[in-house]
């Protein structure tokens, strides 16, 4: 079944403890994306790889880092969590991101409800 | 900045009657859109999508108007049914010549409930 896994799917964490995300899809997607979902604010971009090794950032990249090793993996890494943190995150897959996005709509993963205290 | 806003939180509609939900943008650089909906505990699923270079898309009983002069867009849903009851998101990208930029804004999101 092809499907985008994110783990873990909720987390409650404390401030400054280093945390990852892991996200795999399988069905060789070159494009990853990572959003964070806030009440009023809809689905923020926060970072975003166009392939393996090629990564940038989206709207709100700060305090987090990721990387694309690999094309089937694009962990979401939280160095320092802080409370404003806590929030929703999905990741999604879509085949290229070369072409036009809509015409390669994403597949979100079920989303990680990450708590930082 | 928010570059696409979705003003509606929230829509209540009869079973059988149309939903309209709407999205403005501000960025006259978007030129391709999408709607996404999106139940709870799980992901947003992609739902249809619209080119600036056409005012309108339909796919069964949902329809996607686009009028670039106001920058709206519009979901059009007919006739509403009550597993349509979920949060609509509409999203904006930026492509040239056919490559993205790699970029999807997303506005607020807006709840439907659609009411036997």
């Amino acid at each position: 079944e092809a499907q985008v896994t994110q783990n873990p799917r909720y987390l409650i964490t404390v401030t400054g403890k280093k945390l990852t995300v892991t996200c795999s899809q399988n069905m060789n997607h070159e494009y990853m994306s990572w959003y964070r979902q806030d009440p009023g604010l809809g689905l923020r971009q926060i970072y975003y790889s166009m392939n393996v090794e090629v990564t940038d950032k989206g709207d709100v990249p700060e305090g987090y880092k990721v990387s694309r090793k690999e094309k089937r993996n694009f962990p979401l890494i939280l160095e320092s969590p802080s409370p404003n943190q806590t929030s929703l995150y999905f990741c999604a897959s879509s085949l290229s991101g070369t072409g036009a996005l809509g015409n390669q709509p994403q597949h979100f993963g079920d989303g990680t409800r990450l708590s930082i205290l | 900045d928010q570059q696409v806003k979705q003003n509606s939180p929230s829509l209540s509609v009869q079973e059988g009657r149309i939903s309209i939900l709407n999205c403005d943008y501000t960025n006259s650089m978007f030129d391709y859109f999408l709607w996404y909906k999106k139940y709870p505990a799980e992901g947003p699923t992609f739902l249809i999508s619209i080119s600036s270079i056409k005012d309108k898309n339909e796919d069964g009983r949902f329809t996607v108007f686009l009028n670039k002069s106001a920058k709206h867009l519009s979901l059009h849903i007919v006739p509403s049914q009550p597993g349509d009851s979920a949060v609509y998101f509409c999203a904006a990208s930026v492509n040239a010549g056919g490559t993205s930029y790699g970029k999807l804004t997303f506005g607020q999101g807006t709840i439907l409930t659609v009411h036997p």
